[in-house]
């Protein structure tokens, strides 16, 4: 699975928009781009996923660039327990059921 | 709830002791699990895959006689730190993933801090 680069950490205040990049040059075209995050303490939980199209859910938008050789996680209103570390993970769609190699992930610190 | 559950949450052992942790799947079967090692402020680091009815794979680096893998059922993994010293105190988390059209999400345990003393 091809590299991510992400900030090694971010803040942000409570109830603001938070954008946390990631870089995956190599990507290709069959890399799905999967986001997790942990919170302290626990194991991580699964925050969303794209392929080409940008992506919403309860938790999240994903905004894809049109090169995919990025993308950036959108948290509409952080909130304390926002607070953790997101990592972002390239998946080769014919390796969905194989391992997850974390990278370094972002740290992210809300302030209320 | 907790798709993937993991027991003990917390556990301190004495140096020379050995130590078994168990991952279940909840409501679906997983015949691949996997095992993570988390060292403070770092990230997961990958240290095995267990297979169901057959050995697991072992990461470079990782002493399959140090960290004995089962997987005899499919809701059931273990992985045993067997002669703990305190280098092996970590926080040990495992995951199993669950497909459904075409997509597969990874599902994490609670994670289990051992203590080694």
């Amino acid at each position: 699975d091809a590299k991510t680069t992400q900030p090694n950490s971010m803040e942000s205040n409570e109830e603001e928009p938070v954008h946390l990049p990631c870089n995956h040059s190599t990507i290709s075209g069959t890399d799905y781009i999967h986001w997790y995050r942990q919170l302290p303490s626990q194991g991580p939980e699964y925050v969303i996923h794209g392929l080409t199209s940008n992506v919403n859910n309860r938790m999240a938008s994903l905004a894809i660039a049109e090169d995919r050789k990025s993308s950036t996680l959108i948290l509409h209103r952080a909130t304390l327990r926002d607070a953790a570390v997101y990592y972002c993970i390239l998946r080769d769609v014919n390796n969905q059921g194989g391992k997850l190699i974390f990278g370094q992930g972002t740290e992210l610190s809300v302030k209320p | 709830g907790a798709v993937v559950s993991q027991h003990p949450s917390r556990v301190i052992c004495k140096s020379g002791t050995s130590v078994k942790i168990e991952c279940r799947s909840l409501d679906f079967q997983a015949t691949t699990m996997f095992w993570y090692r988390q060292f403070p402020k770092q990230s997961l680091m990958l240290m095995a895959t267990s297979n169901e009815g057959s050995k697991a794979t072992y990461e470079q680096g990782v002493e399959k006689d140090k960290f004995l893998i089962n997987h005899a059922s499919l809701t059931l993994s273990t992985l045993t730190v067997t002669s703990a010293h305190p280098e092996d105190s970590s926080f040990y988390i495992c995951s199993a993933t669950r497909g459904e059209g075409g997509f597969t999400e990874a599902f994490f345990g609670q994670g289990t801090r051992l203590t080694v003393v």
